[in-house]
C-alpha cells in the first residue's frame, strides 16, 4: 500500500539545538500532518498543512515549531530550539483529503533530547 | 480535556474469543470514526472506520458498533488471533475537517 517515509528513524540531539524531521508523504496526497506520541501513549495532533499553509495547529505546536514543504520536497518539522520535553516519537501522515479519506502514517522518528 | 476516551487500557483474551474495545466521545461535531491498529515500532494503520450515519460496520472479523445518541462505539474482534495483539486507537474527526483526534489506546493481548 501507499507508504509515508520518515527520515531519520531515530535522532539524538542536545537541548537547545535545532532539529529537522523529514517526511516523504504519499506522492499524490494533498494534506500533511504531524503527530506526537510519548512512550507509546496517546497520539497528539500537532499540525496539519495544505496548499502550502498551516490549516490548524494544537497547543502542543509551540512557537519553536515550524513546518514547510518546499515544492516537491520533504514535508519537514523543525524544532528550534529543542527542549527536554520535546523527546517523543513524531509521526508524519498524509491523506488525499476530503470526507473520510484514509490517513496514512509513517513509522515515526524517535527524537531524544538530552 | 480528553475528547475521545477508550476503555479498557489493556485487555487480554484467549485465542478464538471475541475482544471488545470501547470508545466514547464528547464532541457532537465528530462524525467520522476510524480505528487504528499499531504494532510496536510501527505507525498506526487504519483498520476499519464508520460514519455517524451508520450504526454498524463489518469488515471480516472486525465490527464497529456505533450509538450516536450515547456517543459511544465499540470495536469487536471475533475469533481473536495472536497476530491481533497490538494497540488499538479509536479516533474521531468532524465533517470536512482533516484533524483526527485519537483516544489513549487499548493494548490488546491475545493468548494462544
Amino acid at each position: 500500500g501507499p507508504k509515508v517515509l520518515q527520515i531519520p528513524s531515530h535522532q539524538i540531539i542536545d537541548m537547545g539545538q535545532m532539529v529537522t524531521l523529514n517526511c516523504d508523504p504519499v506522492s499524490n496526497h494533498l494534506y500533511f500532518y504531524w503527530y506526537k506520541q510519548i512512550l507509546g501513549q496517546q497520539m497528539e495532533f500537532l499540525v496539519n498543512f495544505y496548499n502550502g499553509k498551516v490549516m490548524e495547529k494544537s497547543k502542543l505546536f509551540k512557537d519553536q515549531f515550524s513546518v514547510e514543504r518546499p515544492d516537491g520536497s520533504y514535508f519537514t518539522l523543525k524544532i528550534q530550539p529543542t527542549a527536554l520535553e520535546d523527546s517523543a516519537v513524531y509521526f508524519c501522515a498524509s491523506s488525499l483529503g476530503g470526507r473520510s479519506t484514509e490517513v496514512f502514517f509513517g513509522k515515526g522518528t524517535r527524537l531524544t533530547v538530552v | 480535556q480528553q475528547q475521545v476516551r477508550q476503555s479498557p487500557q489493556s485487555l487480554t483474551v484467549w485465542e478464538g474469543e471475541t475482544a471488545i474495545l470501547n470508545c466514547s466521545y464528547e464532541n457532537s461535531a465528530f462524525d467520522y470514526f476510524p480505528w487504528y491498529q499499531q504494532f510496536p515500532g510501527e505507525g498506526p494503520a487504519l483498520l476499519i472506520s464508520i460514519l455517524s450515519v451508520s450504526d454498524k460496520k463489518e469488515d471480516g472479523r472486525f465490527t464497529i458498533f456505533f450509538n450516536k445518541r450515547e456517543k459511544k462505539l465499540s470495536l469487536h474482534i471475533a475469533d481473536s488471533q495472536p497476530g491481533d495483539s497490538a494497540t488499538y486507537f479509536c479516533a474521531a474527526s468532524p465533517y470536512g475537517n482533516e484533524k483526527i483526534t485519537f483516544g489513549a489506546g487499548t493494548k490488546l493481548t491475545i493468548k494462544p
